[in-house]
């Protein structure tokens, strides 16, 4: 199983949608999760941090499963400026180590008029 | 404000050939980071310096070698340029030590071919 695992899509939905990614990793002593988003022949650029209790910030919504591995990140009535690509990001770090981010291949949305 | 800066942005390397990416930050930040991205791959780790004086191996360290000039430079070093080595090479920083915070910062990426 590899180490961050997220659906390559695309997602193509239309504005106003709401579309919902998924990610998983394996590393159960994982201890921090993020979604980064990177457009189109540019940077990443963190989106959110992820916490265990859920958070919201605006249209978009992280949850964390850690019983099952997972992350989600839910986009409302997407935008066109959604477009993008959208990674998951696991830390790996235990004990007093910063650890390693682990990235996903990233899911793609296309969001259309 | 600057951030994370990269040079050079556009490189055409043929095989055999050396070069250096140079890389800087002005947030001072501890940690630096090089990636490569490739198609259908996502980001992987090439080497990282958690602090100033230190470098330890990524993922995929095998053809570089990096120099942790200062808290400011991270270079990353092509001693023999393949065309594996084809790629999107992204310099990274982040503030913290501890692994629950600390945002990554992204410099905008050089696009290296190898010929």
């Amino acid at each position: 199983r590899k180490e961050v695992e997220q659906d390559p899509g695309p997602f193509n939905v239309p504005e106003g949608a709401t579309v919902a990614f998924n990610c998983t990793y394996s590393n159960s002593a994982s201890q921090s999760f993020f979604w980064y988003r990177q457009d189109c022949r540019k940077e990443p650029k963190l989106l959110m941090s992820v916490y265990s209790s859920g958070n919201e910030d605006g249209r978009f919504t992280a949850q964390l499963n850690r019983a099952s591995q997972y992350i989600s990140l839910l986009i409302r009535d997407s935008k066109l400026s959604d477009s993008a690509t959208y990674l998951c990001v696991v830390n790996t770090a235990s004990g007093g180590s910063q650890g390693n981010l682990i990235f996903g291949k990233g899911t793609k949305l296309s969001v259309k008029p | 404000n600057a951030g994370v800066t990269q040079t050079p942005k556009f490189q055409v390397l043929k095989t055999g050939q050396s070069m250096t990416l140079q890389c800087a930050q002005d947030m001072n930040h501890n940690s630096m980071y090089w990636y490569r991205q490739d198609p259908g791959m996502g980001l992987r780790l090439i080497y990282y310096s958690a602090s100033e004086g230190t470098t330890d191996k990524g993922e995929v360290p095998n053809g570089y070698n990096v120099s942790r000039l200062n808290k400011r430079e991270f270079s990353l070093r092509l001693e023999s340029a393949a065309p594996s080595q084809t790629s999107v090479y992204f310099c990274a920083s982040r503030a913290a030590l501890t692994p629950n915070t600390g945002e990554l910062f992204f410099g905008e990426g050089s696009r290296l071919t190898v010929l």
